[in-house]
């Protein structure tokens, strides 16, 4: 149980396209999703907290019209970065709120060219 | 705020005993947590220890916690080569998952066959 997909789990688009990611809860309800993101050989930093059918809260420095979060369900969260540039390219992770703790998905690996 | 900071780098023998050390700052952290990431993969939930707790023994895995020196410690017996990843430790201070984690920088491990 606790299993977190992300869909895709790779790409690559041109400069100034949009991309959305999906985060899902397969086998659980999740009213709070996290979105993170993870430059190479750092850790994960936090960009935004969802909550199912209200607005995301976003950390300091990540914009929030860059970065748009959509929690419509209980199961699925997602992320569009919107007017992708270079400096986008990361690894994005989602985690769902599980009890006691959070559930990650596998990543989505983002390369703008 | 809160910190959480481990070693960059650990390298052991396959079938030696692996320690992977963590000091945190928040005193009213209420779970800890150790997270295992494979190269291009998200993370996966290893263990986690309640602040009340000194021990906890999973399998291979052991998890010392020294609440007043704000120490925490993975311990991962007979070393195996697929156990070559980074660990990161993680904090809580609700033990909700409908808080983000506070993540250090992440342990390298390399397991020398």
């Amino acid at each position: 149980g606790a299993v977190v997909s992300q869909h895709p789990s790779w790409v690559i688009c041109k400069s100034g396209t949009s991309v959305k990611i999906e985060c899902r809860s397969l086998d659980f309800q999740a009213t709070t999703m996290f979105w993170y993101r993870q430059f190479p050989k750092q850790s994960l930093m936090l960009m935004a907290t969802s909550n199912e059918g209200s607005k995301a809260t976003y950390e300091q420095g990540v914009e929030k019209d860059k970065f748009l979060i959509n929690h419509a369900s209980l199961t699925l969260s997602t992320l569009t970065v919107t007017s992708a540039h270079p400096e986008d390219s990361s690894f994005y992770i989602c985690s769902a709120n599980g009890g006691e703790t959070q559930y990650f998905g596998p990543g989505t690996r983002l390369l703008v060219l | 705020g809160e910190d959480v900071e481990q070693s960059l780098f650990l390298s052991v023998r396959e079938g030696d005993s692996s320690v992977i050390n963590c000091t945190y700052t928040d005193s009213s952290s209420t779970y800890l947590y150790w997270y295992k990431q494979e190269p291009g993969a998200g993370l996966q939930l290893l263990t986690y220890i309640f602040s009340n707790m000194d021990m906890k023994q999973d399998q291979r895995l052991t998890v010392l916690l020294n609440k007043k020196d704000k120490h925490l410690s993975l311990r991962i017996a007979d070393t195996q080569t697929g156990d070559s990843a980074i660990y990161f430790c993680a904090e809580s201070t609700t033990g909700s998952g409908n808080t983000p984690l506070v993540f250090g920088k992440g342990t390298r491990l390399s397991v020398i066959a």
